[in-house]
């Protein structure tokens, strides 16, 4: 079965760090570009962040201003999500997603909440 | 930056159809996918390649982007159906995902 993961949501407090982890199983994943996106609490999706299989490719949302690193670990199966200098509006559900070679988001994983508040 | 732009809401009786619409600058030129997402779940692709369905979509999705906008149809809409969805493309000129903002449909 194909599933992503996703762990390490929680409450942190304002200008704190996170980090994101997604597990993946059921398929290669060192040949799947990969994304995390996500929704604020009634609100609709944002893209955040992608990195290509390889590592060669590595993008962010402008709104994010370079507080966020992306990146993977093929051997382990694992993306992650480095959050830095959280702020209030980072709150959210956040949802790790592989990227096929027809260029959608076809796998999603169940979502880990992130909360940013003192 | 590039913006998709749908209508908040939809609403159709069960049995009709729901047409969704998503705007775009030249949005016809680029490959357009549709994202269902139910209360408390995570989104799942109904339309990949402006028309194509994944397997298990069921075949009354649809999806067509010849011109502005490009639309996301479903035909003989189920109870079921009901959801909010979410069209989305890549942008070229910035390396982004963009996604629309998402449009409640209501079965009534």
């Amino acid at each position: 079965e194909v599933l992503l993961v996703e762990s390490g949501g929680g409450l942190v407090k304002p200008g704190g760090s996170l980090r994101l982890s997604c597990t993946a199983s059921g398929f290669t994943f060192s040949t799947c570009s990969m994304n995390w996106v996500r929704q604020a609490p009634g609100q609709g999706l944002e893209w955040v962040s992608s990195i290509s299989g390889s590592n060669n490719y590595i993008y962010y949302a402008d709104s994010l201003q370079g507080r966020f690193t992306i990146s993977r670990d093929n051997a382990k199966n694992s993306l992650y999500l480095q959050m830095n200098s959280l702020r209030a509006d980072d709150t959210a559900v956040y949802y790790c997603a592989r990227e096929t070679g027809t260029d959608a988001f076809d796998i999603w994983g169940q979502g880990t909440m992130v909360t940013v508040s003192s | 930056s590039y913006v998709l732009t749908q209508p908040p809401s939809v609403s159709v009786a069960p049995g009709t159809t729901a047409r969704i619409t998503c705007g775009g600058d030249n949005i016809g030129i680029k490959s357009v996918h549709w994202y269902q997402q139910k209360p408390g779940q995570a989104p799942l692709l109904v339309i990949y390649y402006d028309s194509d369905r994944p397997s298990g979509i069921p075949e009354r999705f649809s999806g067509s982007n010849s011109g502005n906008p490009a639309t996301l149809t479903i035909s003989r809409v189920e109870a079921g159906d009901e959801a909010d969805y979410y069209c989305q493309v890549w942008d070229s000129s910035s390396d982004h995902w963009v996604f629309g903002g998402g449009t409640k449909l209501t079965v009534l």
